[in-house]
């Protein structure tokens, strides 16, 4: 199974903060990453998939990058609404596991 | 509007048996890969098991391989997970969502609200 190593597990900031969360893999998975945001009591959103490709209707100030073994959620210009935990999730080869989890309070 | 509504949760004895659904309205249920994604509260998402559109490839984690069977029924646009040998430890939200597989990318765009299982005496 490929292990997916999500840091911070929690952080704080301040509207119109920049934050970045990373998610980190041992082995390759090309660009097979997604970025859900989940609120407290709802069901995971879709943010991101294939490392970088904005899911429509996700507002502009969420981006993806990275390949291989290292990725990146970054977060600009925060708002009141991005309060949430955000998980990461390889879709390289089954079982398709999640990173523990983010969890942002803003 | 696309939903996904999950029905099937409850409460269970360890060893017992229940079988979720997920009625799928509002998309082209055919044209969609089906996932379960199971959370217990408080904590992280887990993957549970896939099945592609046409039923013919499943995928399972290994914690329920042999346990779960998932399933679906496209004429009734619906989603079913099996579960048998229910332990302590699959207490959890089940979630259900589709994934449009596009261009060889597996992705969850919609999720229904979950139900919840408890397995316990």
């Amino acid at each position: 199974d490929i292990q997916m190593t999500q840091s911070p597990s929690s952080l704080s900031a301040s509207v119109g903060d920049r934050v970045t969360i990373t998610c980190r893999t041992r082995q390759s998975i090309r660009t097979y990453l997604n970025w859900y945001q989940q609120k407290p009591g709802k069901a995971p959103k879709l943010l991101i998939y294939a490392a970088s490709t904005l899911q429509s209707g996700v507002p502009s100030r969420f981006s993806g990058s990275g390949s291989g073994t290292d990725f990146t959620l970054t977060i600009n210009s925060l708002q009141p609404e991005d309060s949430a935990t955000y998980h990461c999730q390889q879709s390289y080869s089954t079982p398709y596991t999640f990173g523990q989890g983010t969890k942002l309070e803003i | 509007e696309v939903q996904l509504v999950e029905s099937g949760g409850g409460l269970v004895q360890p060893g017992g048996s229940l079988r979720l659904s997920c009625a799928a309205s509002g998309f082209t249920f055919s044209d969609y890969w089906m996932h379960w994604v199971r959370q217990v509260p408080g904590k992280g998402l887990v993957w549970v098991s896939r099945i592609s559109r046409d039923a013919i490839s499943t995928a399972y984690a290994d914690f329920v391989r042999g346990r779960f069977t998932i399933s679906r029924d496209n004429a009734r646009n619906t989603l079913y997970l099996q579960m048998n040998s229910l332990r302590a430890e699959d207490t959890a939200v089940y979630y259900c969502a589709r994934d449009p597989d596009r261009r060889g990318y597996s992705f969850k765009d919609s999720w229904g609200q979950g139900t919840l299982v408890t397995v316990s005496s």
